[in-house]
C-alpha cells in the first residue's frame, strides 16, 4: 500500500550545526506535504508546508525540499538550537471524495547537544 | 484563542469500560480529525469529519465511534475499552478554504491507559 516513511529514526547534532531530516513518500497523487514538530508531551505543531508543484520553500531557519522524481522530502534546520530537540514528522495530503486527509510518517527524533 | 482543546488530559480505564473523549475548536474550522499515536510511531487516523454533519472512517476505526456534535465539537467514543486502545489520542482541525487550508492544528492530546 501507499506509505510515508522516514529514513532515520534518530538524529543527533551539535548546537549550531545544520540538521537535515529526510522523508520518503510513495503516493504520487499527494498534492501537499507538511512538516510537524512534536515536543515531549505535546501535540504536533506545524512548521512548514510545500505544494507538490514546488521544489523548495523557505521559512525562518527551516527549508523544505521536494524531489518528486524520487518521491523524497527533506527538512533542513539551520543553526540548530537546543529548543529544536523534538520528534519531526512529515505528512502527505491526499484528496478523497469525502475530503482530504494526511498520512504521517513514523517520525525522527532530533537531539541537539549543547 | 485556545485553538483545539481536548478533555480529559489523562484517563485510566478498566477493560470493558466506556468513555468519550471530547474535542472542541474555536477557529471556525470545517474539518476535524481523531488520531492515535503509539510509542515510537506516527499518527494514525481513526475517524474524521470533513464538515459538520459528516463523518468517515480513517485507517484504524475499529472499536471507536464518533459524533460531530456541531461545527466546534467532535467527540470520540470507546464503547468497550481494550488494552490495545492504550494510546495517546489527538484531535485536530483545519480550514478548507483560504491561505491556510490543508494545515491541521492539533490539541495537546489525551493519554489513555486501559488496564
Amino acid at each position: 500500500g501507499e506509505s510515508v516513511g522516514l529514513h532515520l529514526p534518530t538524529l543527533s547534532v551539535q548546537e549550531g550545526d545544520n540538521s537535515i531530516i529526510n522523508c520518503a513518500y510513495s503516493n504520487s497523487a499527494s498534492d501537499y506535504f507538511i512538516w510537524y514538530k512534536q515536543e515531549s508531551g505535546k501535540g504536533p505543531q506545524f512548521i512548514i508546508d510545500i505544494r507538490s508543484n514546488m521544489d523548495k520553500r523557505q521559512g525562518q531557519r527551516v527549508t523544505v525540499l521536494l524531489n518528486k522524481t524520487v518521491k523524497h522530502l527533506s527538512l533542513q534546520i539551520a543553526a540548530t538550537q537546543p529548543g529544536d530537540s523534538a520528534v519531526y514528522f512529515c505528512a502527505e495530503n491526499t484528496r478523497e471524495t469525502s475530503g482530504s486527509r494526511l498520512t504521517f510518517g513514523e517520525g525522527t527524533q532530533l537531539t541537539v547537544n549543547p | 484563542n485556545a485553538g483545539v482543546t481536548q478533555t480529559p488530559k489523562f484517563q485510566v480505564l478498566k477493560t470493558g469500560q466506556s468513555m468519550t473523549l471530547q474535542c472542541a475548536q474555536d477557529m471556525n474550522h470545517n474539518s476535524m480529525y481523531w488520531y492515535r499515536q503509539d510509542p515510537g510511531m506516527g499518527l494514525r487516523l481513526i475517524y474524521y469529519s470533513a464538515s459538520e454533519g459528516t463523518t468517515d472512517k480513517g485507517e484504524v476505526p475499529n472499536g471507536y465511534n464518533v459524533s460531530r456534535l456541531n461545527k466546534r465539537e467532535f467527540s470520540l467514543r470507546l464503547e468497550s475499552a481494550a488494552p490495545s486502545q492504550t494510546s495517546v489520542y489527538f484531535c485536530a482541525s483545519k480550514q478548507i478554504r483560504g491561505l491556510i487550508k490543508n494545515i491541521q492544528y492539533f490539541g495537546a492530546g489525551t493519554r489513555l491507559s486501559v488496564l
